[in-house]
Parts: C-alpha cells; structure tokens; sequence
C-alpha cells in the first residue's frame, strides 16, 4: 500500500517569512494529493489539492507543486501570517480509490 | 450546506464501559471513514464505509471496535470495553465517492478519555 512521509516534523518561522513542508510517496500510481491544516481542537481542514496532471497549483498565499518522477509534492506557504500556525498533513492517494494514506504532519509556527 | 457533523464532541468513560460516536456525513456523501488520532500524532485510518457495506476495515484493531453505516441514520464507531489506550480523537470523513471523486472533507472530531 501507499506510504506518506512528511518533512519536517516542526517548523518555526517569522512573521511574513515562506514556509515550505514537504512529502514523499511510494506508489507511482497516486494521483491525488490534498493538504490540511488542522487548528488546535479541530477537525483537519482540506486547504489545497492537486491532481497528477498538473505540476502546479496556486491559491493566493498557498501553493503545491508535484514532481512525480521523484515522487514527491511541497506545500508552500508565502507572506506566513500567524493565523497560519497549524498543524499541516499531506496525503496521497488514487482520485477514484478511497483508500488516502496522510503524512505524519507538521506543526508550523509563525512567531509575530 | 453542512459539513460532517460528529457528536459527541467530548466524551468520557470509565474503564470497561462503551462508547458510542456518531458521525452524519455532509450532504450528498455516501462514503464514510474513521481515523484516530492520538495526541500529538498523526491520522491514522480505522474503516471505510459506504451505506451499509464495510469496505475496508484494515485500519481497524481486531477487538473491541465495530462500525456501521446503516441505511437510515448515522454511521456509528463503537469501541466496546474501553480501556485508556482508547483514549484519542476520532474523526469522521466524508466523500461523495465514485466518479466524484474521494476528495475527503472531515468532522470537527470526537475527543475520547477513559478514566
């Protein structure tokens, strides 16, 4: 089956500083690759996805790109406010098999 | 359009009792899952459901725990007898499936002590 991993496991940044978290995957044939953030005492919450077929995909301060020769994706996140302090899982799995694997996670601070 | 309700929110039990925890997915959706997550851990899949069908259970320990999606109602994640390795955070997933897709959108979670 899939495997997910996820770097790094913290990471703690300034204020208006880029944060990059980064994941690798095992089965080639993944397709589909979400990220969630997931507050404090809170469910995870779906931020951005991106299919195979592209290898790029922006919304606003967030970004993640593919490369599924090395299979592995990055989550980037720009202009970090300290809203975005959160815990951050990437995950892979095949778009019309529902078995998603998720990585380990990363708690991102960013300090004001 | 509501999301994936889940209730109890907070839930406490003493050893050896039952827990019951109740998810309704979001409109739409006929694809469920459960995953736990301990504290300061990371998602790890239990079962996924489809209406009164388990699918994929792998995730799921060999005793104690039971899921089902019935046709009418909740799906519902009973662990029975529980014991204070079973305290966690449960969290409900739903997907509309087929050719929709599985993007998975979760519930605000369970959070499980045994005492």
């Amino acid at each position: 089956g899939e495997n997910v991993e996820q770097h790094p496991s913290t990471l703690s940044v300034q204020e208006g500083d880029s944060a990059v978290i980064k994941c690798t995957y095992s089965d080639s044939a993944s397709n589909y690759f979400p990220w969630y953030k997931q507050e404090l005492g809170k469910g995870p919450q779906l931020i951005i996805d991106i299919r195979s077929n592209v290898g790029e995909k922006k919304d606003q301060r967030i970004a993640v790109t593919l490369n599924k020769t090395a299979k592995h994706f990055s989550l980037h996140i720009t202009e970090t406010q300290p809203e975005d302090s959160a815990v951050y899982f990437c995950a892979a799995s095949l778009y019309n098999n529902n078995d998603m694997r998720f990585g380990a996670g990363t708690r991102l601070t960013v300090k004001p | 359009n509501a999301g994936v309700m889940q209730n109890p929110r907070h839930l406490v039990r003493r050893r050896g009792q039952e827990a019951r925890l109740r998810c309704s997915p979001m409109k739409g959706h006929s694809h469920v899952y459960w995953y736990r997550q301990l504290p300061e851990e990371g998602l790890k899949f239990m079962v996924y459901l489809q209406k009164e069908n388990i699918i994929d259970e792998s995730g799921m320990p060999k005793e104690r725990f039971s899921a089902e999606f019935p046709k009418e109602g909740p799906s519902i994640l009973r662990i029975q007898q529980v014991v204070r390795g079973d305290s966690a955070a449960y969290f409900c997933a739903s997907s509309p499936g087929g050719a929709s897709g599985n993007t998975i959108y979760f519930g605000e979670g369970s959070w499980l002590t045994v005492v």
